[in-house]
C-alpha cells in the first residue's frame, strides 16, 4: 500500500538555525498538509496546500514558518529561526481529493531544538 | 470552531476485556469521524471511519457508530489482545475555509492491555 513518507526521522537543531523537514506524498495525491503534536499534547493544524499555494493556516504557521512542493514528488516544511517550543512531532499528510476523505499520514519528524 | 473530546487516558485493561474510549464532538455542518491509532514509535494509522450519521466503521474488531443525535463517537473492540497497546485518537474532518478539509484531533487516550 502506498505510503506517506518522511525524512529525517529524528532532527537536532540549535535554536535559532533553519530546519526543512521533508514529506513524499503519495503519488496520485493532490492536497497535502503539515500537523505537529508537541510531546504529550494533541495532533495540531499547521498548514493546508493544494494547487502549489496555501489554502489555509493555523494561528501557529507565523512567518517563520513556510512550505514548498520544489517538484513533483516533495512537499516541504522550513522554519526559518528555529525557537525552543517548536520542539514537537512534525507530521505530514495527503489526501487524493477535498472533502471529507481520510487522509494518509507519515511517520513524523521529530524535532528536538537545543 | 471544530472540536473532539476524548476520555483522559490512560486505560489499563486485561487481555480479552472489553474496551470503550468515548468520543464526542463539535462541529458545524457534516463532518466525517475518524479513530486513528499511534503505536509506539510509529506515525499516525487510520484505524476506521463514519462519514454520516448512522454509520458504523470497523477495523480489525474495532467499531464506531456516527451517533448524530449524541454527537458521540466512541470506540469499541469485544476483546483486547496485548498488541492493541497504543494511543487511539478520535478525530474530525469538516469543510474548512475554501472548502478544504483539516482534521481536528481529540488529546489521545492511551490503551495498555496486560497479558
Amino acid at each position: 500500500e502506498p505510503e506517506v513518507t518522511q525524512t529525517p526521522s529524528h532532527q537536532v537543531t540549535q535554536m535559532g538555525q533553519e530546519v526543512i523537514l521533508r514529506c513524499v506524498p503519495i503519488s496520485n495525491h493532490l492536497y497535502f498538509y503539515w500537523y505537529r503534536q508537541i510531546l504529550g499534547q494533541k495532533v495540531e493544524f499547521l498548514v493546508s496546500f493544494y494547487n502549489n499555494e496555501i489554502s489555509e493556516k493555523s494561528e501557529i504557521f507565523d512567518d517563520q514558518f513556510s512550505v514548498e512542493r520544489p517538484d513533483g514528488s516533495n512537499f516541504t516544511l522550513k522554519i526559518r529561526s528555529t525557537k525552543l517550543e517548536d520542539s514537537a512531532m512534525y507530521f505530514c499528510a495527503s489526501t487524493n481529493r477535498g472533502g471529507n476523505q481520510p487522509q494518509h499520514f507519515g511517520d513524523g519528524t521529530r524535532l528536538s531544538i537545543l | 470552531g471544530n472540536s473532539v473530546t476524548q476520555m483522559e487516558g490512560p486505560v489499563t485493561l486485561s487481555e480479552e476485556a472489553f474496551l470503550t474510549i468515548n468520543c464526542t464532538y463539535t462541529a458545524t455542518g457534516y463532518p466525517s469521524l475518524f479513530w486513528y491509532v499511534q503505536y509506539p514509535g510509529e506515525g499516525l494509522q487510520l484505524l476506521l471511519k463514519a462519514t454520516k450519521a448512522d454509520d458504523k466503521g470497523s477495523n480489525k474488531g474495532f467499531e464506531a457508530t456516527y451517533r448524530k443525535e449524541t454527537t458521540s463517537f466512541h470506540l469499541e473492540k469485544g476483546s483486547v489482545q496485548v498488541s492493541d497497546s497504543a494511543v487511539y485518537f478520535c478525530a474530525l474532518s469538516g469543510a474548512s475555509r475554501g472548502g478544504y478539509q483539516k482534521v481536528t484531533f481529540g488529546t489521545g487516550t492511551k490503551l495498555q492491555v496486560i497479558p
